[in-house]
């Protein structure tokens, strides 16, 4: 079965702090995103990355940055953490391209800034 | 990509098929169909996707007009495990490798004993 791991599942970081949020996939899927969920808005995207030391950016991107150095890591990086950035984190990966586009989601990084 | 209408919640009685509706009128020819649900605290999970024909796999069936303008994901015999917020989205895929799912507000379906 294809598996991706968020390190954390549960964070509490104070405002201005810089945040790592770490992903893994085990599949060697080209494809990795972030996105971040909140109640009444569903799933946004935040940035995307398609090959290793490549990335994209999603409909949400400011105050956020990412790291993929190796293919099976996507490493979402908040420079300096804001109330507003409180959310559910989820990280995916899919694929490469003619493979349906079927997304495997991790369980999610649940992250209180205060 | 095509947007969709799912109605925000439904209730539906274990045992009893679910049968979720979607409305994707604006869809594109080369567009898909795809289904992922939510159960409380964990991450999205696929479910099941398909362009023009009616497909069926170990967890769903999806049902597509022939004017491709809705569809309807079907559980066959709900159960409580199946209460999730399902999502309907559409997308063209076997796109660039970059080419990500947007996510909707979903439908909230509650099995009930």
């Amino acid at each position: 079965d294809v598996k991706v791991t968020q390190s954390s599942r549960y964070l509490v970081k104070r405002t201005g702090e810089k945040v790592f949020l770490e992903c893994v996939q085990d599949m060697d899927h080209e494809n990795m995103f972030w996105y971040r969920q909140d109640p009444g808005l569903g799933l946004r995207l935040i940035y995307f990355s398609y090959d290793v030391k490549m990335k994209e950016k999603g409909d949400i991107p400011e105050g956020y940055s990412v790291s993929r150095e190796k293919k099976e890591r996507f490493s979402l990086i908040l420079e300096s953490a804001s109330t507003n950035q409180t959310s559910m984190y989820l990280c995916a990966s899919s694929p490469g391209q003619g493979m349906g586009g079927e997304l495997f989601f991790g369980e999610g990084s649940r992250l209180t800034v205060l | 990509d095509a947007k969709t209408t799912q109605p925000p919640s439904m209730d539906c009685a274990e045992g009893r098929a679910a049968n979720l509706p979607c409305n994707h009128s604006t869809i594109s020819g080369n567009e898909y169909v795809y289904w992922y649900r939510q159960i409380h605290s964990q991450g999205p999970q696929y479910i099941i996707h398909g362009l023009k024909n009616n497909e069926t796999n170990e967890m769903a069936s999806l049902i597509i007009t022939e004017d491709r303008k809705s569809s309807t994901l079907i559980l066959p015999h709900a159960t409580l495990r199946d209460t999730a917020v399902y999502y309907c989205i559409v997308r063209v895929a076997e796109l660039n490798s970059g080419y990500a799912l947007n996510f909707g507000k979903g439908t909230s379906l509650l099995v009930t004993p």
